[in-house]
C-alpha cells in the first residue's frame, strides 16, 4: 500500500466550527488531492496540489482551503464546517502526472451537526 | 470538460456469472481511463487503466475492460464472479493525462451464492 495517512480518521464537529484534515504521505509524490465521496456523487475533486505551494481548485471548492508547505503534507481546511461538508474525504497522490493514476488513503469520515 | 456516466448505480450477479460493469465517458481530446474498486470502509485501489496502446487492459483479480472510441465507452468485465468481488466501482476520466481524474457515481457489485 503506498504510505498514506490521513488524520484524523473520524471528527464529528459542529456547524460554524474551523476544521483541518491532514494527509501525510512518504512516498515523495509530487501530485496530491482531495477528493469527498458522497452516496449518490462519487467521488468529487475539492483541491489538488501539483507542487509544494502550488495549489489548484477542483469541482467543489466552495467553502474549502488547502496548503501544502511540506512534499508529504497537503492540509485541507474548512473554514466554518457547514451539514453539507458532512461527508467522508478521501486523500490521493500520484507521481506519473496529474491525470494519471492515483493511490488512495483509508479516507476521514466527517460529520458536521 | 470530461465526463463519465456509469449506467446502474447497482449491479446484481450470481457467483460463477459473467459480470459487465458499464461506463461512457465524455472528453474532448484522447482520454485516460481508469478503473478502480472501494471496499467496505476502505480507500479507492486501481484495477486497470487504459492511456494507449492496445485498447483490452488486463488489470488484477482477472478483470479487464475495451477502450472503444467509436462508442465512447470503457467497460469493465470479469468472467466468473466471486463473492470476494463484491464492492463498489468507479470508473474515471482524465483528459490525455493532463487533467485531475473526475470519477463516475459508481456502481455496486453485489454477488450472490
Amino acid at each position: 500500500d503506498a504510505g498514506i495517512t490521513q488524520s484524523p480518521r473520524h471528527k464529528v464537529t459542529e456547524t460554524g466550527t474551523p476544521v483541518t484534515l491532514r494527509c501525510h504521505q512518504t512516498e515523495n509524490h509530487r501530485y496530491m488531492y482531495w477528493y469527498r465521496q458522497d452516496p449518490g456523487h462519487g467521488l468529487r475533486l475539492i483541491h489538488y496540489s501539483y507542487g509544494v505551494k502550488d495549489t489548484d481548485k477542483g469541482e467543489v471548492s466552495d467553502g474549502y482551503s488547502v496548503s501544502r508547505s511540506k512534499t508529504e503534507d497537503f492540509l485541507l481546511t474548512l473554514e466554518s464546517a457547514t451539514s453539507s461538508q458532512t461527508s467522508v474525504y478521501f486523500c490521493a497522490i500520484s507521481d506519473e502526472g496529474i491525470g494519471e493514476k492515483l493511490f488512495f488513503g483509508s479516507g476521514t469520515q466527517l460529520s458536521v451537526l | 470538460a470530461q465526463s463519465v456516466t456509469q449506467l446502474g448505480s447497482h449491479v446484481s450477479v450470481s457467483e460463477g456469472a459473467l459480470v459487465l460493469l458499464r461506463c461512457n465517458y465524455s472528453s474532448s481530446v484522447p482520454p485516460y481511463l481508469f478503473w478502480y474498486v472501494q471496499y467496505p470502509n476502505q480507500g479507492l485501489q486501481l484495477l486497470l487503466k487504459y492511456t494507449t496502446g492496445a485498447t483490452l487492459v488486463k488489470g488484477i483479480n482477472g478483470f479487464e475492460a475495451e477502450f472503444k472510441k467509436s462508442e465512447t465507452s470503457f467497460h469493465l468485465t470479469k468472467p466468473s464472479a466471486h463473492m470476494s468481488d463484491a464492492a463498489e466501482y468507479f470508473c474515471a476520466v482524465s483528459e490525455r493525462g493532463n487533467t485531475p481524474l473526475v470519477f463516475g457515481k459508481g456502481t455496486r457489485l453485489s454477488v450472490i451464492a
